[in-house]
């Protein structure tokens, strides 16, 4: 079954401490994996992409990501944590259905940073 | 670029009644997607229209919910009759292009439904 998991429900951080939030995949074929955020209220951000080419990859507000092909994750880093980017952080696999694709989206994983 | 409207913002029913949100997606985007999200369930995809056509149903819950896109500014999810179980944050996202692996999804701010 194709799938995305993140596997931490919470994670907390002081500010200025560096940040991972954690993201396995199981997908047919090579796989385009994303990082989404969501602030309260708010619909999902696009943070970032890995489609192909370098395994780490940078993306919005600082954050970047490391494709591991061989773990078969693609976790979220941040080498200095604010307190603004407190939010819940979704990773996603895209998965081809008959003519098309979709994203799956994983159970998403909330970020603490405290000051 | 106003991003993704979704309308209303909070919709409060009784069980039974019917229920349209409504989504105007991004200007040039040809991809939208309806979404639900729930605190036991997460993120749902519930259907998909490329060029205003239905590619992907399969994740519409049952017969009571439908959803159309009578043009390329415009989506409606209805649901009806409403039942408590369907209360959650219904999102609406458009992307351009049907190929979604490459492109972003833009998310509007999402309608929260409560059906009591």
């Amino acid at each position: 079954a194709q799938s995305v998991a993140q596997p931490e429900d919470q994670v907390n951080v002081a500010e200025g401490n560096p940040l991972t939030v954690k993201c396995t995949y199981s997908v047919s074929g090579n796989p385009y994996l994303f990082w989404y955020v969501q602030y309260p209220n708010r619909g999902l951000q696009f943070l970032l992409k890995y489609i192909t080419g370098d395994n780490l990859v940078k993306g919005s507000y600082g954050f970047e990501a490391e494709f591991n092909k061989s773990q078969t994750s693609f976790h979220l880093k941040k080498p200095s944590a604010l307190v603004s980017d407190s939010a819940l952080y979704f990773c996603a696999v895209r998965v081809p259905m008959d003519s098309s694709y979709k994203l799956i989206f994983g159970s998403g994983t909330r970020l603490l940073v405290r000051p | 670029d106003a991003g993704v409207i979704q309308s209303p913002r909070h919709e409060v029913t009784e069980m039974g009644q019917e229920v349209t949100l409504r989504c105007k997606p991004i200007s040039g985007h040809n991809s939208l997607f309806w979404y639900r999200q729930t605190m036991m369930r997460g993120l749902e995809l519930l259907i998909y229209f490329n060029n205003n056509v239905p590619i992907d149903d399969s994740g519409m819950p049952e017969d009571r919910f439908s959803a159309k896109m009578p043009n390329a500014s415009f989506s409606t999810l209805k649901i009806q009759p409403s039942e408590p179980r369907d209360s959650a944050v219904y999102f609406c996202a458009s992307s351009p292009g049907a190929e979604t692996g490459g492109r972003a999804l833009h998310f509007g701010n999402g309608t929260r439904l409560t059906v009591t």
